[in-house]
């Protein structure tokens, strides 16, 4: 069983749609919790960040982490043919710059937003 | 925000050869650098840490002496594949983070390698 798990999807979905993107963790330790994405080609960009349980709002975007679950979620509303991407998330123990800081990857949803 | 360029974004190389990647931090300074590897739809998967001025820190199955890096300045990390093989061909992307107490690594555009 992988540490962090994603459905790969392709996610297709209409413009304006609400989107739901969900990542399951086994490793308890997990208390970073990163959301990026990922146009074809290119390097992953941050979009949300959330350290612990919670929610956090960015614009379109929302962040949900139920670590009783182990289960975080985002949310994009309002979907638009540019949020067409890969999204990953990814998780961290710990916080700081040290080499222990290393991100656990799931492995990417690919979203299709139609107009 | 945090750019980290990669160089070259795209090479080809044929089989036997070695190739050098190229990671910068252009406008912060980064102690810890990571490399990853990424095949076509799938997540990345972490080949090795680097820190400045020491020896990088491999995963487990990745070869050290296949892929040799080198983290020479705080804003400066190099891949080198050396005798590259098809099963080399891959999209290659490093990361970087600032010092100080951060969680965010700032990613590289990648590097697409693919060995003839």
């Amino acid at each position: 069983q992988k540490e962090v798990e994603q459905d790969p999807g392709p996610l297709s979905v209409p413009e304006g749609a609400i989107v739901s993107l969900n990542c399951t963790y086994s490793n308890s330790a997990f208390q970073y919790f990163m959301w990026y994405r990922q146009y074809s080609r290119k390097g992953p960009e941050l979009l949300m960040y959330t350290y612990s349980s919670g929610n956090k709002e960015d614009g379109r975007f929302t962040a949900q982490v139920d670590k009783s679950s182990k289960y975080i979620s985002l949310f994009i509303r309002d979907s638009q043919p540019s949020d067409s991407a890969t999204y990953l998330c990814a998780m961290s123990a710990k916080g700081g710059n040290n080499a222990g800081n290393m991100l656990t990857f799931g492995g990417g949803t690919r979203l299709m937003v139609k107009p | 925000g945090a750019v980290v360029s990669q160089h070259p974004s795209w090479v080809i190389c044929k089989s036997g050869t070695s190739v050098k990647i190229e990671c910068r931090s252009l406008d912060f300074q980064a102690t810890t650098m990571f490399w990853y590897r990424q095949f076509p739809k799938q997540s990345l998967m972490l080949m090795a840490t680097s820190n400045e001025g020491s020896k990088a820190t491999y995963e487990q199955g990745v070869e050290k002496d296949k892929f040799l890096i080198n983290h020479a300045s705080l804003t400066l990390s190099t891949l080198t594949v050396t005798s590259a093989h098809p099963e080399d061909s891959s999209f290659y992307i490093c990361s970087a983070m600032t010092s100080g107490n951060s969680y965010e690594q700032y990613f590289g555009p990648g590097t697409r390698l693919t060995v003839t």
